[in-house]
């Protein structure tokens, strides 16, 4: 099955500053790749997706991008403030995978004002 | 994103006693999932509940133990069967939104084992 594994666990910025997290997959017949943000006690939130036909995507603040060769992915978070302070999880998976999705270990960001 | 609801939201159980966690979305989804997360830790996959047939698990998840149930599209019900400490977790039932392929999760439901 896939595995997927996610760095740094833990991330400690100034706001303001930008944060990337890292997740690598080793099943190339996944093609689809959400992260997720997880507060403190409450689900996680889907945040922004990437599919296996595109390389790079946007949505303000955030971006995502995927090297499909290298089996690799990535989050970006720019201009961070305070409440980007969470536990953010990457996973892959998809249709070719029977729909499943397995999750990357985590990274708890933590962003100082 | 579908409305999804688990009962019970948190539960405090005996050793060796039983607990069944459910799952209403408020529409029809063909694929729902049992996650579980430990404390401090990722998300797991249990098993994919299939409608009208048996779940299907992961590794290191067995029927026994996590027996499932669907039987519609919009609800499902996982048991933890002789529970330990060890079983102590949240677990989150999840869907797949069929036309995008997102998956969102429910609130989850926090288990303590005594």
């Amino acid at each position: 099955g896939e595995n997927v594994e996610q760095h740094p666990s833990t991330l400690s910025v100034q706001e303001g500053d930008s944060a990337v997290i890292k997740c690598t997959y080793s099943d190339s017949a996944s093609n689809y790749f959400p992260w997720y943000k997880q507060e403190l006690g409450k689900r996680p939130q889907l945040i922004i997706d990437i599919r296996s036909n595109v390389g790079e995507k946007k949505d303000q603040r955030i971006a995502v991008t995927l090297n499909k060769t290298a089996k690799h992915f990535s989050l970006h978070i720019t201009e961070t403030q305070p409440e980007d302070s969470a536990v953010y999880f990457c996973a892959g998976g998809g249709t070719y995978n029977f729909n499943k999705f397995y999750f990357g270990s985590g990274t708890k960001l933590n962003v100082k004002p | 994103s579908a409305v999804i609801s688990q009962k019970p939201s948190r539960d405090i159980c005996q050793r060796g006693t039983s607990l069944t966690i459910q799952c209403q979305v408020d529409s029809q989804v063909t694929m729902m999932f049992w996650y579980r997360q430990q404390p401090g830790q990722s998300l797991t996959l249990i098993a994919t509940a299939n409608q009208g047939s048996e779940a299907t698990y992961e590794s290191g998840f067995v029927i026994d133990k996590f027996p499932i149930s669907r039987p519609n599209l919009t609800f499902s019900t996982l048991t933890v069967s002789n529970m330990s400490p060890e079983d102590s977790s949240i677990y989150l039932c999840s869907v797949l939104r069929t036309l995008t392929g997102e998956l969102f999760f429910g609130e989850g439901s926090r288990l303590t084992v005594l």
